[in-house]
This record gives structure tokens, C-alpha cells and sequence, in this order.
């Protein structure tokens, strides 16, 4: 079965350094984005892309980059961790613009 | 920008009671979609609603696309221990057509 998976489910890292967190699906979806949820704000849309070497901003996209070099895998990177980017991060993909989306398991981030 | 409410926040039912969530969005949506998201678990999709009023069932779950295509509410009947979890709506429309999601429905459900 078609499947969506993050990598690490927990990390811990210190402040300042740059940490990446994985996403690869299996649906062939050209459509992928990452979400962070955090309390009292649900899911805030962080960065997405709409196919191979197409990457756009979010609404909450200081601070994060992301990279499509092949349509399986969305990798987000945190240039510079800090403390409020302490979330737990989802990735999704969607078979067209308008379409549901199927989220990943999550990645727990802590800052310290 | 797009903005979408939703409430209540929480709420703790007794078994067999009704619950209704009710979303609310400041412009006019092309359509919504609903997602459950278990306790430590990811959101998964429910159900999409595009047109004016447009009312679909699911078993014990109904939901419904407001006249004005501005607000939607998903009403549970009789619930259920399995029904415990957070509801979110999520909203398209306005400039961007981005997916903005509401800031969910924790549902607490005593046997």
C-alpha cells in the first residue's frame, strides 16, 4: 500500500543548530506540504510545492526551507533551531491542488 | 488574510450524547474539508463538502455546507468512546485558494 513516512518521530536538538526532517511518500503525488501543530493554533502551513523544483511559502515559513529535487521526498530544514520551533511537524501530499490531503505520521521536535 | 474559527474548543460529552462543531470562515469558501486526528496520531480526512448547502452523512456523522458557503458544522449522534479526538475543519477560498485549517474540536467522551 501507497504510504507517506516521516523520519525521526522525536528529535532533540540545541538552539542554533540546523536540523532536517524527512518526508517520502509513496502515492506519486506531485503535491506535498509540511504543517506544524502546536496548541491553541492547529495546523499552520509552513512551506509547500506542487511538484519537482517547485517550493513555495507558507504562512509560517521563517526560519524553514524545503528542497523537491524528485517527487517522492520533501526534506524540511531548520536553518537555525530555536526554541518557538518546538512543534510537532506533519507532511502530506495530495493527488491534485484541491484534493484531501494524507498526512504522515509526525516528527516531534524539541529545542532546548 | 483568510481567517477560520472554530468551536467550541472542547467538549466533554457523556456517552450517547450529540456534539455539533461548528467552523466559521471571514470569506467566502469554494469548499471544506473535515479531518479527525486520534489522540497521538496524525489527521485523517473525513469528508469534503463544495457546494451551497450541500449536507452528507457519514453513519453517525453529519455534515453540512452552509447557504453562503462561509460555515460548516459536523454534528455527531450518539457518540461513542471511539469518536474521542480532535476535529478540524479546513477551509478553502479567498485569494490564495490555500487550505487554512481551524483550530479544532477536542472531544472528550465518558462511558
Amino acid at each position: 500500500d501507497a504510504e507517506i513516512t516521516q523520519s525521526p518521530r522525536h528529535k532533540i536538538t540545541e538552539t542554533g543548530r540546523q536540523v532536517t526532517l524527512a518526508c517520502h511518500q509513496t502515492w506519486n503525488h506531485n503535491n506535498m506540504f509540511w504543517y506544524r501543530q502546536d496548541l491553541g493554533h492547529g495546523l499552520r502551513l509552513i512551506h509547500y510545492s506542487y511538484g519537482v523544483q517547485d517550493t513555495n511559502k507558507g504562512e509560517v515559513s521563517d526560519g524553514y526551507s524545503v528542497s523537491r529535487s524528485n517527487t517522492e521526498d520533501l526534506p524540511l530544514t531548520l536553518e537555525s533551531a530555536a526554541s518557538s520551533q518546538t512543534s510537532v511537524y506533519f507532511c502530506a501530499s495530495s493527488e491534485a491542488r484541491n484534493s484531501p490531503l494524507h498526512f504522515g505520521n509526525g516528527t516531534r521536535l524539541t529545542v532546548t | 488574510g483568510q481567517q477560520v474559527m472554530q468551536i467550541p474548543q472542547y467538549q466533554h460529552v457523556q456517552e450517547g450524547e450529540d456534539f455539533t462543531t461548528y467552523c466559521n470562515s471571514s470569506t467566502t469558501l469554494s469548499n471544506i474539508q473535515w479531518y479527525k486526528q486520534r489522540p497521538g496520531g496524525h489527521p485523517v480526512f473525513l469528508i469534503q463538502l463544495v457546494k451551497s448547502g450541500e449536507v452528507k452523512k457519514q453513519k453517525r456523522l453529519t455534515f453540512q455546507f452552509g447557504e453562503a458557503k462561509k460555515n460548516s458544522s459536523l454534528h455527531i449522534t450518539a457518540t461513542q468512546t471511539t469518536d474521542v479526538g480532535t476535529y478540524f475543519c479546513a477551509a478553502r477560498g479567498g485569494a490564495t485558494n490555500k487550505l487554512i485549517f481551524g483550530t479544532g474540536t477536542l472531544l472528550a467522551v465518558q462511558p
